[in-house]
């Protein structure tokens, strides 16, 4: 079974500072990960993926997460934050093989960005 | 353009009513997911198609019904048998190919009344 923890209910920076959430996951299969974005009264979009190629992922708004195995996590991490990139975070598990495979979502990490 | 599209967007139910979620792809996308969110519990799956004709249970199944009489079109029924119908609902497709993960509706809300 495939299981996503996000630490961290809510995580608050300042405009300009690094904004880092975490994600770590139980897969007994090579994982592919995905983290998404919602913004209030939204669907999700996707930010990036982790599909078996590199390990570091670089996504949309700036966005980039690290796969890291031996720690089986996949945090997203940006450089920089702005006041755009307040919103809610879903990190997602999909188990890789043959097999088709649902997504399981963690529950979410809600950023908030201060002036 | 493509994508998914869920109708109506805010939507008020009465007790005892059943209503009905609309969920219109044209992605060409073979399976479709029906998502409830709530505050502070993530996303958890209603029920799942992964073709035609053919649906499963998700971890929250109880009081709601789907059908799959189209590639395009996956309509959730909130029954009055769901006790606590009002959250956000989210509907998903995906193709078959798992790398590129899910393309999402602008989702619905539910509130009853």
């Amino acid at each position: 079974a495939q299981s996503v923890t996000q630490l961290g209910s809510h995580v608050s920076v300042s405009e300009g500072a690094l904004v880092l959430l975490r994600c770590n996951y139980s897969s007994s299969v090579p994982p592919y990960l995905f983290w998404y974005v919602q913004y209030p009264n939204q669907g999700l979009q996707l930010l990036l993926k982790y599909t078996s190629a590199a390990t570091l992922v670089k996504g949309i708004n700036g966005f980039e997460a690290e796969f890291k195995k031996s720690e089986t996590s996949f945090h997203l991490t940006k450089p920089s934050a702005h006041m755009s990139d307040a919103a809610e975070y879903f990190c997602a598990v999909s188990e890789g093989g043959t097999s088709y495979g649902k997504l399981t979502f963690g529950q979410g990490t809600i950023l908030t960005v201060h002036p | 353009d493509g994508g998914i599209t869920q109708s109506p967007k805010y939507l008020f139910r009465k007790e005892g009513q059943n209503v009905t979620l609309s969920c219109e792809q044209n992605l060409n996308h073979d399976a479709m997911y029906w998502y409830r969110q709530d505050p502070g519990q993530g996303l958890r799956l209603i029920y799942y198609s992964q073709i035609v004709n053919d649906f499963q249970k998700g971890d929250i199944a109880e009081g709601y019904s789907v059908s799959r009489e189209k590639k395009e079109s996956f309509p959730l029924t909130v029954t009055s048998a769901q006790k606590n119908p009002t959250a956000f609902y989210l509907c998903a497709s995906r193709s078959g190919d798992r790398t590129y993960g899910y393309t999402f509706g602008s989702g619905t809300r539910l509130t009853v009344v």
